[in-house]
């Protein structure tokens, strides 16, 4: 089955707007994280959100979490150029510690100067 | 900030070759994984590891594939006998708590 597959696959906005991608999962999950990557380079981890919770901040991130839809959301405040990047959900699952994480196709987030 | 990092960060090889790909975890790490991620699809795990052992591998890593931590500090994936079907982005990740932190990766070209 399909995990963290995230919508839309390509954004593209001025900078000073605001960014929403949405990820959708099809199991369970003990949480669901999301990570950014720059053209061609690693990822980095921006943020986790664990099944018991609905909602997290980090600084211009708001991350959502529906379990019942099995849906969350990443909200970017106030986008700059720099946030220019790919977009990843990946889903934790299963009942083991070591977890492996599945991760969506992405979105690409293009801001405009 | 203590940093997974990963060497070579290009690797160049010939069909039939053996590669491997090295990695350093962050140093109180305990469970180590590998992932790949092929040109324009999604990143894909491999295997993970922990307590010198493989804790889970997907379908990918088949024979042809092997894991090790040779010391303290290094984290190898090989690679025995390369397919063109091999190139891709290579990650490294290593986990404390509920977070993998991925290293920059190694880009595998297979001619």
């Amino acid at each position: 089955s399909q995990q963290g597959e995230e919508d839309p696959q390509a954004l593209s906005i001025q900078e000073g707007e605001n960014a929403t991608m949405n990820c959708s999962y099809k199991t369970s999950i003990n949480n669901l994280q999301w990570y950014r990557q720059n053209s061609g380079r690693g990822l980095v981890h921006l943020i986790l959100i664990r099944s018991n919770e609905r909602e997290k901040h980090s600084g211009r991130l708001r991350v959502t979490l529906d379990t019942s839809k099995k849906s969350s959301s990443l909200l970017i405040t106030a986008s700059r150029a720099a946030d220019t990047a790919s977009y990843f959900c990946a889903v934790l699952s299963g009942g083991t510690s070591y977890g492996k994480l599945t991760f969506g196709q992405g979105t690409i987030l293009t801001v405009h100067p | 900030e203590p940093e997974v990092t990963q060497t070579p960060s290009h690797q160049v090889t010939q069909m039939g070759q053996e590669v491997i790909l090295r990695c350093v975890p962050i140093s109180n790490h305990l469970y180590f994984y590998w992932y790949r991620q092929i040109l324009g699809q999604k990143v894909e795990f491999l295997v993970s590891f922990y307590n010198n052992e493989i804790s889970e591998k997907s379908e990918i890593f088949d024979d042809q594939f092997s894991v090790e931590r040779p010391d303290g500090s290094n984290f190898t994936l090989k690679i025995r006998s390369t397919k063109l079907e091999d190139s891709a982005m290579y990650f490294c990740a290593s986990k404390v708590a509920d977070t993998q932190y991925f290293g920059p990766g190694t880009r595998l070209t297979v001619l």
